[in-house]
């Protein structure tokens, strides 16, 4: 079992531009969380995906958006890059309970 | 106030000491996780407790519902337990037919550096 799996690991994005990053979760598992990590702080709920719908929100703006795809993996896409952006993007998966199995992270840099 | 407050922010230990990180919060929860995050940023979930304690090698967690506390306890400790160390509560809620859905809220985290 690979577990959650995350790319890329890391990219350098400059302000304004437009990132994709994705997210293929732990076999059995249908739901997808988004978090999002700045640089000494614990982690931030961005969204939640289950059935390919957005179904839970944290307090993000909307140039953050998701997508789920049929085979349960997911999409986070951010347009118009703020150097704020630059963080660690976690990605959890879920089923059925309340345990979530995180992925390694994409570090995203944003210049 | 934060929902999720954890103490100490930084704790240094020498090798084979005992270690107490402690989470409280201040909302009604599902569940509570304690996960251990190393310099890179992979997170390992450790536990998953709604009520009482679990034990997993040198590692404890208990949590009290009633006074909305945690703590996260590692026995005789070895450098390889430096790390950052996560409180996470989840409110997760379970439409009738459905599956379980909701958020984790985390608290900023303990940086853990035991020394040899």
């Amino acid at each position: 079992d690979a577990g959650v799996t995350q790319s890329p690991t890391h990219l350098i994005k400059t302000r304004g531009q437009q990132v994709t990053l994705r997210c293929s979760p732990k076999s059995g598992h249908d739901t997808v969380s988004w978090y999002q990590q700045a640089l000494g702080q614990g982690p931030q709920f961005i969204f939640q995906y289950y059935e390919e719908e957005e179904r839970q929100r944290g307090n993000f703006p909307d140039r953050f958006s998701g997508h789920q795809f049929p085979n349960y993996s997911s999409e986070l896409n951010v347009n118009a890059l703020l150097l704020g952006d630059s963080a660690l993007y976690l990605c959890a998966s879920s089923s059925l309970g309340y345990e979530q199995y995180f992925g390694p992270g994409t570090r995203l840099t944003v210049t | 106030k934060n929902e999720v407050e954890q103490s100490p922010q930084n704790l240094t230990a020498q090798e084979g000491e005992f270690i107490t990180i402690n989470c409280s919060y201040s909302v009604g929860i599902s569940a509570l996780h304690w996960l251990q995050q190393h310099p890179g940023g992979g997170i390992v979930s450790l536990f998953m407790l709604s009520s009482g304690k679990k034990k997993h090698g040198r590692l404890i967690a208990t949590i009290n519902i009633q006074e909305k506390h945690s703590s996260l306890h590692i026995t005789a400790s070895h450098p390889r337990d430096s790390a950052v160390y996560i409180c996470a509560v989840g409110v997760f809620y379970v439409p009738w037919g459905g599956t379980s859905y909701g958020k984790l809220t985390f608290g900023q985290g303990t940086i853990l550096t035991v020394h040899p």
